[in-house]
């Protein structure tokens, strides 16, 4: 695709309901990375991937969070028993290289509102 | 770990001026990225223009340049000729330079920026 995709737009969950956000980066891209947007803050880092490896998962904010990339290309962030404190805007961005810097490119986020 | 402060929550600007937006951060890093994102009311989160920590030469990108102070790890924005589509939330972010694998931003909390008629 042209840029990255993530779906689905806007997702309302009941407190205690597990979720499924999706995200398409931009084809051949080896980087992924999952940031997390609280209203009015700036993004935090959640996960990283290079291909389907997951490097870095030290922003994941507890173990009801789960991420996969499984053949290095969608990649899904899964959010179990979801709770109030994460409703937030979670966005995708992806990059062209493993190495060194390339730039990022975001999706338009999923907007998670837990009730 | 690094930290990115920006302290003006928002400003406004007459269309055609000039603004400025603040940014600070602290690092133990001495190789880094500096970069200042625009977030449209769309969310989508859009690179306005980077700075390498090596590079003693402000960057600059169209009517946008930066003021690198590395001494006082101060990183402003400089936005000359606005115009009402510069609208929009503006992120200052951080990223260590690692030649092994890609690395993560770590953003400000951001400015939202009006531009007036």
């Amino acid at each position: 695709g042209a840029g990255v995709s993530q779906s689905p737009r806007y997702k309302v969950a009941k407190r205690g309901q597990d979720v499924a956000l999706r995200c398409d980066p931009i084809s051949g891209h080896v980087s992924l990375f999952w940031y997390q947007q609280a209203l009015g803050q700036g993004p935090e880092f959640l996960t990283y991937f290079q291909n389907e490896a997951q490097l870095d998962k030290s922003g994941l904010p507890s173990d009801r969070f789960f991420a996969e990339r499984p053949e290095g290309s969608v990649s899904t962030l899964k959010i179990q028993r979801t709770q109030q404190e994460d409703s937030a805007v979670y966005l995708c961005a992806s990059s062209l290289m493993g190495q060194g810097w390339s730039e990022a490119f975001f999706g338009q986020g999923t907007r998670l509102t837990v009730v | 770990a690094q930290t990115v402060t920006q302290s003006q929550p928002e400003m406004s600007v007459q269309e055609a001026e000039t603004v400025t937006l603040s940014c600070t951060y602290d690092t133990s890093e001495n190789n880094y990225y500096l970069f200042w994102y625009k977030q449209p009311p769309s969310r989508q989160m859009i690179l306005v223009i980077r700075q390498e920590a090596y590079k003693q030469q402000n960057a600059t990108e169209n009517r946008f340049s930066v003021n690198f102070q590395k001494a006082a790890k101060s990183f402003s924005l400089k936005i000359s000729d606005s115009q009402l589509g510069d609208t929009a939330m503006y992120f200052c972010a951080f990223m260590k330079h690692d030649s092994g694998a890609n690395s993560k931003l770590t953003f400000g909390k951001g400015i939202t920026l009006s531009v007036r008629p």
